[in-house]
């Protein structure tokens, strides 16, 4: 139980150009869901916080107009990251909070950005 | 700011030793502790967590233990074994009831065989 998905895996896109990300939770309801970047050798830093049908919480230096997230479902967030620039490249994670478990978060498998 | 941050960058041991893996957090506040391990290329996955009223919690071969006096997390991995190599992070659940975790920087555990 507690599985989390991301899709795409992986993904190369153009300088410019938009990608959406998808973050699943698929055996539980998740009202709240979580995003990360996470650089090489680095930890991971929180972008934003998804509640399930009102608008995200985005830390302090993360631009709500570049990465828009939408958390249309208790099982669905998605993060796109628009007008993508090489410096957009990296390792986003997503993480999902079980409604019924007021602490435990499951975190997804990664999705790792290329932007050409 | 907040702050959860580990002592060490790199552990190296001996297959069958026991590992331990420090970390220390800066929020007195908090009321939640998790490590994560993760792999090259994938997601944290969790190992243990344990909450502000407990100073100890086992698992199925790691410990971790809480020492509020000194904010101080530590994570025992039992007779380490080489699929324990990766990098585990220690997280805070902070005070607030948002569910936001803040990461510590990491530690990677390299395990000689």
């Amino acid at each position: 139980g507690a599985v989390v998905s991301q899709h795409p895996s992986r993904v190369i896109c153009k300088s410019g150009t938009s990608v959406k990300i998808e973050c699943r939770s698929l055996d539980f309801q998740a009202t709240t869901m979580f995003w990360y970047r996470q650089f090489p050798k680095q930890s991971l830093m929180l972008m934003a916080t998804s509640n399930e049908g009102s608008k995200a919480t985005y830390e302090q230096g993360v631009e709500k107009d570049k990465f828009l997230i939408n958390h249309a479902s208790l099982t669905l967030s998605t993060l796109t990251v628009t007008s993508a620039h090489p410096e957009d490249s990296s390792f986003y994670i997503c993480s999902a909070r079980d409604r019924a478990l007021r602490l435990e978060q499951y975190f997804g498998p990664g999705t790792r950005l290329t932007v050409t | 700011g907040e702050s959860v941050g580990l002592h060490l960058p790199t552990l190296s041991v001996q297959e069958g030793d026991n590992s331990i893996i420090n970390c220390a957090y800066s929020n007195s506040a908090s009321d939640y502790f998790i490590w994560y391990k993760q792999e090259s290329g994938k997601g944290p996955q969790f190992i243990i967590d344990i909450r502000s009223n407990m100073d100890k919690r086992q698992g199925q071969r790691v410990t971790v233990l809480l020492n509020k006096t000194v904010k101080h997390l530590s994570l025992q991995i039992a007779a380490t074994q080489p699929g324990d190599s990766a990098v585990y992070f220690c997280a805070e659940g902070g005070s607030s009831n948002t569910g936001k975790l803040i990461f510590g920087q990491g530690t990677t555990l390299q395990v000689k065989p």
